[in-house]
């Protein structure tokens, strides 16, 4: 079983403050996911990383992929009130079953103002 | 096209009883997929749509659990019997089959939240 463990698994800052969340697995991944999910809805795609050591940003979020591509971290930037949320990051198993994702149970962060 | 969207939002059911779900997803997409969501857990894998052909099913869907896909667009899911332990949020997604990492992107919809009484 390909499990993906996340952490923190609470957060809690004041706005304007910077933080980092892990995803880390002894599994390696196709690619890897991150997602952010608010209370009673779906989760929403924010980026996918595929290659080892990639590093994508969008706006104040910056996203790594580590080089054996088995663990990634989310950085934010300045954490705004509208960051609150349930992030999840998902890995895609190799092989045939591509298609299936692997979630983590998520870091859930809240950004005071 | 605005995404995948799910139906209904909310169920309440009595322990029992039979409900149906269905999902609709983006329409380009051939791959559907079904996830179950509880409390304090990231969604876990139920079942997988290339077209019309169910590809996977996951040992949490029990007998009672049952998806089809008939023309390769919307899909249903339905728990027969349902038991309190059923209560959860499903989850449906799609994507695009595609030979690169991009074909691994699924966008999920709003979810259809259970509650087995």
């Amino acid at each position: 079983t390909q499990l993906l463990e996340q952490s923190p698994q609470f957060l809690s800052i004041q706005e304007g403050e910077n933080l980092t969340v892990y995803c880390n697995s002894s599994s390696v991944f196709s690619s890897l996911q991150w997602y952010r999910q608010e209370p009673g809805e779906g989760p929403v795609l924010l980026v996918t990383v595929v290659t080892g050591g990639e590093v994508k940003k969008l706006k104040r979020l910056t996203f790594q992929f580590g080089d054996a591509r088995k663990d990634s971290s989310l950085h934010i930037t300045a954490a705004q009130p509208g960051d609150t949320g349930l992030y999840l990051c998902a890995g895609a198993h190799s092989g045939g079953s591509n298609y299936k994702l692997t979630f983590g149970k998520g870091t859930l962060l809240t950004v005071n103002p | 096209d605005t995404g995948v969207s799910q139906d209904p939002r909310h169920k309440i059911t009595k322990r029992g009883q039979n409900v149906t779900f269905r999902c609709d997803p983006i329409s380009e997409h051939n791959r559907l997929y079904w996830y179950r969501q509880t409390l304090g857990q990231g969604p876990e894998f139920l079942t997988y749509f290339q077209n019309e052909a169910q590809l996977e099913k996951s040992r949490l869907l029990s007998d009672r659990f049952s998806a089809e896909r008939p023309k390769g667009s919307f899909s249903t899911l339905e728990i027969q019997r349902t038991e309190q332990g059923d209560s959860a949020m499903y989850l449906c997604a799609s994507s695009l089959r595609s030979s690169g990492p991009s074909g691994n992107e699924q966008f999920f919809g709003p979810g259809t939240r259970l509650t087995v009484l």
